[in-house]
């Protein structure tokens, strides 16, 4: 089993839509958790970090279920620019490295 | 602001041949990473140093070498290339030792093994 796993989409979804995406790590000692997003052929860059009350930026609201070990991430009134490829990154505390899920992708379309 | 730079950003590769990608990050940050990018499959760690002068294995370090220089520098050594090594290798660094802040990417290496 993969440590980090991710549905992979495709997400296809209209403008305007809300779209969620589920995350589940298999260590229960993990410790710090993160959504980034990647374009096509381009760096992950950071979204947002997921604290364990649940946490919004704008149209994003990212949720932490610790005993369940998923984490998910909403986005409300899809713009066309939210297209990408979304990441979920998971730290272990007894390990430095970070561990990327495959990736979602998602297309929103006009 | 450069942030991470990683070099070469394309190079192609014979079967056998060996190369090293190199890193610089130019913002003091003290942990440094090296992930590979395989479609389907997500990033996966090679190699991480948490610190100038510590390095360690990630989830698929056979077949490569790393070298933290100094605290700006992180390379990667492929020794004898395989085709299976072909794939987006990509440099990271972060502030702390502990990791738990963000990750900053460099704009990644294409790299081919024929």
């Amino acid at each position: 089993r993969k440590e980090v796993e991710q549905d992979p989409g495709p997400f296809n979804v209209p403008e305007g839509a809300t779209v969620a995406f589920n995350c589940t790590y298999s260590n229960s000692a993990s410790q710090s958790f993160f959504w980034y997003r990647q374009d096509c052929r381009k760096e992950p860059k950071l979204l947002m970090s997921v604290y364990s009350s649940g946490n919004e930026d704008g149209r994003f609201t990212a949720q932490l279920n610790r005993a369940s070990q998923y984490i998910s991430l909403l986005i409300r009134d899809s713009k066309l620019s939210d297209s990408a490829t979304y990441l979920c990154v998971v730290r272990t505390y007894n390990n430095n490295d970070m561990r990327f899920g495959a990736g979602t992708r998602l297309t929103v379309k006009p | 602001n450069a942030g991470v730079t990683q070099t070469p950003k394309f190079q192609v590769l014979k079967t056998g041949q060996s190369m090293t990608l190199q890193c610089a990050q130019d913002m003091n940050h003290n942990s440094m990473y090296w992930y590979r990018q395989d479609p389907g499959m997500g990033l996966r760690l090679i190699y991480y140093s948490a610190s100038e002068g510590t390095t360690d294995k990630g989830e698929v370090p056979n077949g490569y070498n790393v070298s933290r220089l100094n605290k700006r520098e992180f390379s990667l050594r492929l020794e004898s290339a395989a085709p299976s090594q072909t794939s987006v290798y990509f440099c990271a660094s972060t502030r702390n030792r502990e990791g738990t802040g963000e990750l900053f990417f460099g704009e990644g290496s294409r790299l081919t093994v024929l």
